[in-house]
């Protein structure tokens, strides 16, 4: 149980394209998501918490309108990276917390982001 | 501010020995503490967890032990494995908010 799914798992692109990011829940619902973004030998840093059917809270010093999240339904979170450049590159990861037990995260197995 | 940290960024054990990966937390209104493995170029797993009115709990060869007088957070791996390579993070959190404090990670080499 408490299995999340990310799509794709990797991807590359050019400098100035967007690229959209699939979070799922695959056998829980999850009122709230969150994305993580991860550079190598570090910790993660939490980017924004996602609330099924409400505005995302992003953390400070991260810019809403560059990371586009939508949480329409219990089982799926996006995120969009618009106007990619190469310092947006990283691994991107989604957490899901179970609408039972609402204090742990399970984790997706993460999306590496390289713009080119 | 808030801070989750861990005393080593390193750990090699022999396989077959018992590991220990400590963890420091600053926020004493922390009240629920998360183990996770992350495997390279994976998300993380869930270990094992524990909250503010427990000390110690244990799963399958993992024991995690909580001090709230130090503020300290311990993962025990017993009898360790090549599949335990990982880098180790201990998360906490507050009833009240959302989002776990990550520490920054503890990479664990289990030598043959």
């Amino acid at each position: 149980g408490a299995v999340v799914s990310q799509h794709p798992s990797w991807v590359i692109c050019k400098s100035g394209t967007s690229v959209k990011i699939e979070c799922r829940s695959l056998d829980f619902q999850a009122t709230t998501m969150f994305w993580y973004r991860q550079f190598p030998k570090q910790s993660l840093m939490l980017m924004a918490t996602s609330n099924e059917g409400s505005k995302a809270t992003y953390e400070q010093g991260v810019e809403k309108d560059k990371f586009l999240i939508n949480h329409a339904s219990l089982t799926l979170s996006t995120l969009t990276v618009t106007s990619a450049h190469p310092e947006d590159s990283s691994f991107y990861i989604c957490s899901a917390r179970d609408q039972v037990n609402t204090d742990t995260q399970y984790f997706g197995p993460g999306t590496r982001l390289t713009v080119l | 501010g808030e801070s989750v940290g861990l005393h080593l960024p390193t750990l090699s054990v022999q396989e077959g020995d018992n590991s220990i990966i400590n963890c420091a937390y600053s926020n004493s209104a922390s009240d629920y503490f998360i183990w996770y493995k992350q495997e390279s170029g994976k998300g993380p797993q869930f270990i094992i967890d524990i909250r503010s009115n427990m000390d110690k709990r244990q799963g399958q060869r993992v024991t995690v032990l909580l001090n709230k007088t130090v503020k300290h957070l311990s993962l025990q791996i017993a009898a360790t494995q090549p599949g335990d390579s990982a880098v180790y993070f201990c998360a906490e959190g507050h009833q009240g908010a959302q989002k776990l404090v990550f520490g920054q990670g503890t990479r664990l080499t289990i030598n043959p």
